[in-house]
């Protein structure tokens, strides 16, 4: 089965500072990759996703890549806020299934 | 519009009880999952509902676990005789006919 696998599992920042947060899949059926932003006590929050027919996706700050060769991908973060320090996770599944997380990134974005 | 919602939002209960934790998906999505998260630990999966096909209950950890979906909506997960190990937080979450999963906020559980 899949297996997911997720780095650094801590990361701290200046505010303004970009992050980089990367994670690792095993399955090359695997076609689609989503981020989840967790805050404390509460559920995770989809913030970014791709699938594997694309490199690449933007939202403002926030960019995904995927290299399907590699069978990497990775969250870029650009000028971090404070508001950005959460639990985040990627997931990886093929299709409509259950998604399998990596075991998270706490960031830390420090004032 | 209107998200996921769990209910109750915790429960702590006795080793041995049984408990049940409910799910209403946003309304129109067809699929429904339920994972768990230990504490500071990923999500872990335990069963998916999609239409009326056959639930995939391959993440069930025992057979104390169960969870059903009636009329294609509302989800109940149910813990018979619980045990410490089954403390965590209970995620649910639904999707339309597409890959999205969308996450309620969770109960969190602890057995005593």
């Amino acid at each position: 089965g899949e297996n997911v696998e997720q780095h650094p599992s801590t990361l701290s920042v200046q505010e303004g500072d970009s992050a980089v947060i990367k994670c690792t899949y095993s399955d090359s059926a695997s076609n689609y990759f989503p981020w989840y932003k967790q805050e404390l006590g509460k559920g995770p929050q989809l913030i970014i996703d791709i699938r594997s027919n694309v490199g690449e996706k933007k939202d403002q700050r926030i960019a995904v890549t995927l290299n399907k060769t590699a069978k990497h991908f990775s969250l870029h973060i650009t000028e971090t806020q404070p508001e950005d320090s959460a639990v985040y996770f990627c997931a990886a599944t093929s299709g409509f299934q259950k998604l399998v997380f990596g075991t998270g990134t706490r960031l830390l974005v420090s004032p | 519009g209107a998200g996921v919602s769990q209910s109750p939002s915790n429960k702590v209960t006795e080793k041995g009880k049984d408990v049940e934790l409910r799910c209403d998906p946003i309304s129109g999505h067809t699929a429904l999952y339920w994972y768990r998260q230990s504490l500071g630990q990923g999500l872990e999966f335990l069963i998916y509902f999609q239409g009326n096909s056959a639930p995939d209950k391959s993440g069930l950890p025992s057979d104390r676990f169960s969870a059903e979906r009636t009329g294609g909506s509302v989800s109940t997960l149910t813990i018979q005789r619980t045990q410490q190990e089954d403390s965590a937080v209970y995620l649910c979450a639904s999707s339309p006919s597409r890959a999205e999963q969308f996450f309620g906020p969770g109960t969190r559980l602890t057995v005593l």
